[in-house]
């Protein structure tokens, strides 16, 4: 298993501004993943984090409005830049182990 | 095409009473299928884990089962509480990608008292 500790838990921000998330994990994970739920919906991969490498950004993500830095094995950060009230979701990191998804407990972003 | 469809979309129930929730699965090769709960504003929990030769797994009053032959999962919550209320999610991961999963769109239970 993992434990994820993901912060902030919480933010409102103003439009126009970034907000970085910070995800840390208690063991070395090869992949991590960022997803968006937008209110009501369920998770949308935005993209994985590959250690040492480019994240690879899914279908609509884009890696200007999603930077993504991966130093080492242990820990991953997500911004979301120039924010819109578009972008109020749950941002949520996770890892996957042997097949397993274990997430962190989310950030849930409001942008006014 | 690989898809995870649940329903129902949301239900509400009585405190105390039993519900039952269906995920339908079209992915393949299936590795497995895990059931997610989720608080409001939270991130997902996991109640339990399915592999293809399992057919029921319990944990404390939630009761999941597969039917791999007809890709279908159930999640039963036995005698519901308050704290059940939130939003439970099906996801199938595959067996040749073990980054890949697939997630169903969640069923919202609301139980009230």
């Amino acid at each position: 298993s993992a434990v994820i500790s993901q912060k902030p838990s919480r933010d409102i921000c103003q439009r126009g501004t970034s907000l970085t998330i910070q995800c840390q994990v208690d063991s070395q994970v090869t992949m991590m993943f960022w997803y968006r739920q937008q209110p009501g919906q369920s998770l949308t991969l935005i993209a994985t984090a590959n250690q040492g490498s480019e994240a690879t950004y899914e279908s609509g993500f884009v890696i200007d409005k999603f930077p993504i830095s991966r130093p080492n094995l242990t820990f991953s950060t997500l911004t979301v830049s120039n924010m819109s009230p578009e972008d109020s979701s749950i941002y949520l990191c996770s890892v996957g182990i042997q097949g397993r998804l274990f997430f962190g407990s989310g950030t849930q972003l409001s942008v006014l | 095409k690989n898809q995870v469809e649940q329903s129902p979309q949301s239900l509400i129930i009585l405190e105390g009473k039993n519900c039952t929730l269906q995920c339908n699965y079209t992915v393949s090769p299936f590795s497995n299928l895990r059931w997610y709960k989720q608080d409001t504003g939270r991130g997902p929990v996991s109640l339990t884990i399915m592999t293809f030769s399992e057919n029921t797994k319990s944990n404390g009053r939630y009761t999941a089962t597969l039917d791999a032959d007809t890709k279908q999962s159930s999640l039963h919550i036995t005698a519901s509480q308050l704290s059940d209320s939130a939003s439970y999610i099906c996801v199938v991961s595959v067996s040749h990608n073990f980054n890949k999963f697939y997630f169903g769109s969640g069923t919202k239970l609301n139980v009230k008292p």
